[in-house]
């Protein structure tokens, strides 16, 4: 069975653009989570999606939205992009909401320059 | 302070050696816990889950909860070069759905 996916898996913007990134869970799986990971605050949680509606939200700006679509695959978007927007973005699935066994994938590599 | 506190390391045994990586937390409302791997460019493996207070174990890893103390802990046997990665404690509350906390994770590395 296939892994979790992210699309793409390096990114350079520069400051004030706006970027999206994309994942599509393991096949069957229903819950989507976001998470950040950066050398000085570890791994933060975003949000959480199942169902196309989002379940869970982390203590992020509202610069950093997602949603799910009914295949269940995700995207995320950060808004106006700030240097310290630079980090490892990981997706994770799992079968349904809630305490599950959680899958990540590869993460995408977002700099901002 | 955090909620999840893991010393970061570096970490650096001889291969054979018992690896004992620690986190403590601060919400007594963690009931789930968890230990992830993760390789340089990679993202993070599930090793072991662990639900409330107890041992659990997969071959060479042992994973520990004390609740009472707010302390959990993974201990590797017989550690291999392969181990060498970071290791990342995660916990979660009933009431947080999905949403896991994770430590800043330990650095390890097995010499040969």
């Amino acid at each position: 069975k296939a892994g979790v996916t992210q699309t793409p898996r390096y990114l350079i913007k520069t400051r004030g653009q706006q970027v999206t990134l994309s994942c599509s869970p393991i096949s069957g799986h229903r819950s989507v989570s976001w998470y950040q990971q950066t050398p000085g605050q570890g791994l933060q949680f975003l949000f959480e999606y199942f169902s196309e509606t989002q379940r869970n939200k982390g203590n992020f700006p509202g610069r950093f939205s997602g949603r799910q679509f009914s295949n269940s695959r995700s995207e995320m978007n950060v808004s106006t992009l700030e240097l310290g927007d630079s980090a490892l973005y990981l997706c994770a699935s799992s079968l349904a909401q809630g305490i599950d066994t959680q899958y990540f994938g590869p993460g995408t590599r977002l700099t901002v320059l | 302070q955090k909620e999840v506190e893991q010393d970061p390391g570096p970490l650096s045994v001889p291969e054979g050696a018992i690896v004992s990586l620690n986190c403590t937390y601060s919400n007594s409302a963690f009931q789930y816990f968890m230990w992830y791997r993760q390789y340089s460019r990679k993202g993070p493996e599930l090793l072991m889950y662990t639900y409330s207070s107890g041992n659990k174990e997969d071959g060479r890893f042992t994973a520990q909860v004390d609740k009472s103390s707010k302390y959990i802990s993974l201990f590797i046997r017989d550690s291999q070069p392969s181990d060498s990665a970071t290791y990342l404690c995660a916990m979660s509350a009933p009431n947080q759905g999905g949403k896991l906390i994770f430590g800043q994770g330990t650095e390890l590395s097995v010499k040969p």
